[in-house]
């Protein structure tokens, strides 16, 4: 079975730093991996994906993040932090078993805060 | 498009009451799946469908958790009876196909089980 694990549950940035959320997964075999964000009282909105093309993916609101096999690590960065990035972030894996992609398995989470 | 709706948005009930969560979702999409999150435990994915069928509910708690698609636009998950331990929110996600893997979820029910 793959498993997520996300380290920090929370990490707080500067406006205008840096962000950097760390993720390593578990797979036995190739994974394909997500990162989503929620905001307060709302769903899941997808930020970007990772499924075996290009290792380094960009998604919305400028986020991107690098598939790194041999670490085993999907790390989500943001070169500046914005105080409307300030939710929750969650990594998940998947992997195709049967013809088809199983459910999401995700991390427990961060929680970004975004001074100002 | 009104993505994935999920009914009611929050539902507060007494322990021994069955509780029914309703999900419809974005039309087309053939997959459904539905997930549960909690403090404790963070988003656990509880069953999911594809083409009304159910794949895998092997995240599915207990027996008194149930879950039916009748068809491609309407799934339920029923809790009878609920338990205090059921409080959480409860995510309804839709994908075009099985293969494609970016899920689109809803809003979420909010359980409260007094």
């Amino acid at each position: 079975a793959q498993s997520v694990t996300q380290l920090g549950s929370h990490v707080s940035v500067s406006e205008g730093a840096l962000v950097l959320l760390r993720c390593n997964y578990s797979s036995s075999v190739p994974p394909y991996l997500f990162w989503y964000v929620q905001y307060p009282n709302q769903g899941l909105q997808l930020l970007l994906k990772y499924t075996s093309a290009a290792t380094l993916v960009k998604g919305i609101n400028g986020f991107e993040a690098e598939f790194k096999k041999s670490e085993t690590s999907f790390h989500l960065t943001k070169p500046s932090a914005h105080m409307s990035d300030a939710a929750e972030y969650f990594c998940a894996v998947t992997v195709y078993s049967g013809g088809g992609a199983d459910g999401l398995t995700f991390g427990k989470g961060t929680h970004l805060i975004i001074q100002p | 498009d009104a993505g994935v709706i999920q009914s009611p948005r929050h539902e507060v009930t007494e322990m021994g009451q069955e509780v029914t969560l309703r999900c419809k979702p974005i039309s087309g999409h053939n997959s459904l799946f539905w997930y549960r999150q909690t403090m404790m435990r963070g988003l656990e994915l509880l069953i999911y469908f594809n083409n009304n069928v159910p794949i895998d509910d092997s995240g599915m708690p207990e027996d008194r958790f149930s879950a039916k698609m009748p068809n491609a636009s309407f799934s339920t998950l029923k809790i009878q009876p609920s338990e205090p331990r059921d409080s959480a929110v409860y995510f309804c996600a839709s994908s075009l196909t099985w293969d494609q893997e970016t899920q689109y979820f809803g809003p979420g029910t909010r359980l409260l089980v007094l």
